[in-house]
């Protein structure tokens, strides 16, 4: 099994450029999760899916669009691309649980380091 | 709302040293609690995790972290400090489909 794995590694944009990170998992996990880490901050919630064809915004959603079209793939997307979107990206999933109330671990990707000048 | 401190975002141990990272939690529900390590230009893996089965918890790599309902905190512990344990570490609380992290804590560990 590959786990979770994260398309490019690396990209540097242009402020304006648009781009699409992709994430796949091999695990059958129903949920999956798009992050951003920043120096000092830990982790921010991006957006998350709770399972194909539905998406949910998370605390930093401004700027980014999500799609799941199928179970395995959680893509994000940037639009119009700002410095201040400069990061390290992770996808993570989990598999649902179930209580409600609660979550599981969740198995994160290597990342992807974007730069935008 | 659930959420994480953990308490300093540096800690300095000699190697062979106790680690002691701290983690304390604000939950509404029983919670689901977590340990994660980052090692460098790496994503985050499971280090152990809290089920509300036994409040003493082992993970890997000689971690351990014990659940305190009434201190609301799940710090996260090690006898003896390797070289190899210095990393990122982030506590994170889980409800909703969701997992909430602390801010981490860097773990310098010298010869």
């Amino acid at each position: 099994n590959a786990g979770v794995t994260q398309t490019p590694k690396f990209r540097v944009l242009k402020t304006g450029q648009s781009m699409t990170l992709l994430c796949a998992q091999d695990m059958n996990h129903e949920y999956m999760y798009w992050y951003r880490q920043d120096p000092g901050m830990g982790l921010r919630l991006i957006h998350y899916s709770v399972g194909e064809g539905t998406t949910a915004k998370g605390e930093v959603p401004d700027g980014y669009n999500v799609s799941r079209l199928k179970k395995q793939n959680f893509l994000l997307g940037l639009e119009s691309a700002a410095p201040s979107q400069t990061s390290v990206y992770f996808c993570a999933s989990s598999t649902k649980l179930p209580s409600r109330e609660r979550a599981n671990e969740q198995f994160f990707g290597p990342g992807t380091r974007l730069t935008v000048l | 709302a659930q959420s994480v401190t953990q308490l300093g975002s540096h800690v300095s141990v000699s190697e062979g040293a106790l680690v002691l990272l701290r983690c304390n939690y604000s939950s509404s529900v029983p919670p689901y609690l977590f340990w994660y390590v980052q090692y460098p230009n790496q994503g985050l893996q499971l280090l152990l995790k809290y089920t509300s089965a036994a409040t003493l918890v082992k993970g890997i790599n000689g971690f351990e972290a014990e659940f305190k309902k009434s201190e609301t905190s799940f710090h996260l512990t090690k006898p003896s400090a390797h070289m190899s344990d210095a990393a990122e570490y982030f506590c994170a609380v889980g409800s909703a489909g969701k997992s909430t992290f602390g801010d981490g804590t860097t773990l310098t560990v010298k010869p």
